[in-house]
Order: C-alpha cells, then sequence, then structure tokens
C-alpha cells in the first residue's frame, strides 16, 4: 500500500537560517509524483515543489528545494532564507495517477 | 482566473440537515478532486471527476455523500443528514495535466469548513 510519512509533527527555526523537512514513502510503482503544499493558518493548500520518480535533479523553486533520494523513498524539503511568513502546516503528498495521498503534516514555526 | 474557489468557506448546521458546498475550479482543468480534511491530518481523497465523470469514489464516501459535476465546470458536494463526524475541512482541487507520464499538479481552494453541532 502506498504511505506517506512525515515524522517531525512541529519544527521550529530562526528567522533566515535554512530547514528541513522530512518526508519518506512507499510505495512499489515505478511512476509516481512527488509534492510539498504550504498550508497557513487561512485553511488553503498552496502548492509549493513537485518531483517525478523519473527526474534525476533535485527541483528546485526559489527558496524550495526537494532533496530527493529515490533508492531512501525519501522526499525532503528544504527551505532556505526562512522567513516569518513560511510558519505554517506542510504536507508532503505522492501522486500516482489521479490518486494523491498526503503526510499527517509538519508544522513549521519561525522564530524572529 | 484567480483560481480554485469554494463556498461558502463557513459552515455550521444541526444535526441530520443537509449541507451542499460548491466548488469552481480553474476554467481550463478537467480534472477535479474533492477532499476532506481532520484537525491534525493531512488531505484525505473523497471524489474525482474528469470532466463531468465521476470516475473514482473513496470508501470514506458514505451513502450520504453525493458529488455532481453537471457540465463539467463547478462541482456540488452534499451531505444529506449530517452527523457530528462530518465536522471537517472539506477541500475542492483541480488539475490538467503536465509533464510526461501522466502526473499532474493539483491547485486547492479555500476549503470549507463544517460544523455538525
Amino acid at each position: 500500500a502506498q504511505k506517506i510519512t512525515q515524522t517531525q509533527p512541529g519544527m521550529f527555526v530562526q528567522e533566515k537560517e535554512a530547514v528541513t523537512l522530512d518526508c519518506t514513502y512507499d510505495t512499489s510503482d515505478q511512476s509516481y509524483g512527488l509534492f510539498w503544499y504550504k498550508q497557513p493558518s487561512s485553511g488553503e493548500m498552496i502548492f509549493l515543489i513537485y518531483q517525478g520518480s523519473y527526474d534525476e535533479q533535485n527541483a528546485t523553486e526559489g527558496r524550495y528545494s526537494l532533496n530527493f533520494q529515490k533508492a531512501r523513498k525519501s522526499a525532503n524539503l528544504v527551505i532556505s532564507a526562512s522567513q516569518l511568513g513560511d510558519s505554517a502546516m506542510y504536507f508532503c503528498a505522492m501522486m500516482r495517477g489521479f490518486k494523491t495521498i498526503f503526510g499527517a503534516g509538519t508544522r513549521l514555526f519561525v522564530k524572529a | 482566473d484567480t483560481g480554485v474557489s469554494q463556498d461558502p468557506r463557513h459552515k455550521i448546521t444541526k444535526r441530520g440537515q443537509n449541507v451542499t458546498f460548491r466548488c469552481d475550479p480553474i476554467s481550463e482543468h478537467n480534472r477535479l478532486y474533492w477532499y476532506r480534511q481532520t484537525l491534525g491530518q493531512g488531505p484525505e481523497f473523497l471524489t474525482y471527476f474528469q470532466n463531468e465523470a465521476q470516475l473514482e469514489k473513496s470508501r470514506l464516501l458514505s451513502d450520504r455523500f453525493s458529488a455532481e459535476r453537471p457540465k463539467g465546470s463547478f462541482s456540488t458536494l452534499e451531505i444529506q443528514r449530517t452527523e457530528q463526524g462530518d465536522s471537517a475541512m472539506y477541500l475542492c482541487a483541480s488539475s490538467s495535466l503536465f509533464g510526461a507520464g501522466g502526473l499532474e499538479t493539483q491547485y486547492f481552494g479555500p476549503g470549507t469548513r463544517l460544523l455538525v453541532l
């Protein structure tokens, strides 16, 4: 069965520092997509970054990068130069076909 | 187009009442999804439409739940005879295909928060 695991319920980071949010996944499929979403207190899920299972290079989008280690089945999100507005819930997700499953999320707190 | 919209944003109802939520996807997206998110959890898949066809329903979607997308544009999710356990955030997402392998990015609406008293 497909599964997403986020082992960090909460994380603290000092403003302007980098932080890594962990995500591991379990699947027997060869073709799948990995996503990270941000959910602020307003509730909207905001797409951050995508990594395809066949992509050889790690995805980057501005201050976000995805550390994809296929053999270890991990897809960690790295946020560089944290900002106060980065405080939110972060969800890792995996998609195969039209089905997407989400992890339980990590709440990130950015300290001034 | 400013993105996926959902209405209402908040709904409080009494147990046993029926409620209906609406989702307007991004106009060029032909795929539409409904999710339910309870406190402290990630979203859980409920159902999926491609155009007007409902192609998949989760086992989470009991007989009291029904979803439609009559013209392949907006969608409605109705819950009949609401129960306190239905209290959750109901999220809608839409998508279009990109890249190789048929993988796609879903864009979410702001959600409808339901509270059943």
